[in-house]
């Protein structure tokens, strides 16, 4: 199946600080990616769709303006979470879906372990 | 809109024991469901999908799941667990026409004894 990575796996840093994650998908051109946020033995809550080439389409409740999305290109998307605290502290996945329409399906990037101290 | 239910937080069975997770969804009309297993320090893979037709879905790893309609339900099995099963399994229903967007359930964590 198609392979979309993340990088990095992990990152610590402190509060205050912003830190950017990419996600891109290796073997395929993504128009839609996804971002999720992930917590421990819980759900994932997907944060927001982003769309090559547009803005992205945040779901209720999450601040536009602390997680930053870019889709530039059909291969990566980045998520910056802006002045992080340590409640932003989390596991993020990205996926990204198969433009076939008769596929309705999304890769899932490994993830990314956020620690902010 | 759409909702997944996984009522069991933690299944433990052991080893060439048979498997059954519990999925039930809430849904206006016949939704899009998959079953994904999420490994540690590994993104989410995808085991089997319904869309339509058959209501038994085979899918990798030996894995099925049966869409039931009349009970909202669509739970996997598995008739002979391997230790290499143990993982973090995720139901998700999706909204049928347009673009849709996946909605997970909790997961429930395999944990498979020797």
């Amino acid at each position: 199946g198609a392979v979309v990575s993340q990088h990095p796996s992990w990152v610590i840093c402190k509060s205050g600080t912003s830190v950017k994650i990419e996600c891109r998908s290796l073997d395929f051109q993504a128009t839609t990616m996804f971002w999720y946020r992930q917590f421990p033995k819980q759900s994932l809550m997907l944060m927001a769709t982003s769309n090559e080439g547009s803005k992205a389409t945040y779901e209720q409740g999450v601040e536009k303006d602390k997680f930053l999305i870019n889709h530039a290109s059909l291969t990566l998307s980045t998520l910056t979470v802006t002045s992080a605290h340590p409640e932003d502290s989390s596991f993020y996945i990205c996926s990204a879906r198969d433009p076939s329409p008769e596929v309705y399906e999304q890769y899932f990037g490994p993830g990314t372990r956020l620690t902010v101290t | 809109a759409q909702s997944v239910t996984q009522p069991d937080i933690h299944i433990t069975v052991s080893e060439g024991a048979s498997l059954e997770l519990r999925c039930n969804y809430s849904y206006g009309a016949t939704p899009y469901l998959f079953w994904y297993v999420q490994s540690p320090g590994q993104g989410l893979q995808l085991l089997l999908k319904y869309f339509s037709g058959d209501t038994l879905v085979q899918g990798i790893k030996g894995f099925e799941a049966e869409f039931k309609r009349s009970q909202s339900s669509f739970n996997l099995r598995k008739p002979s667990v391997h230790w290499s099963d143990a993982a973090e399994y995720f139901c998700a229903v999706g909204a049928t026409g347009g673009s849709y967007i996946p909605t997970f359930g909790r997961g429930t964590s395999l944990i498979v004894h020797p």
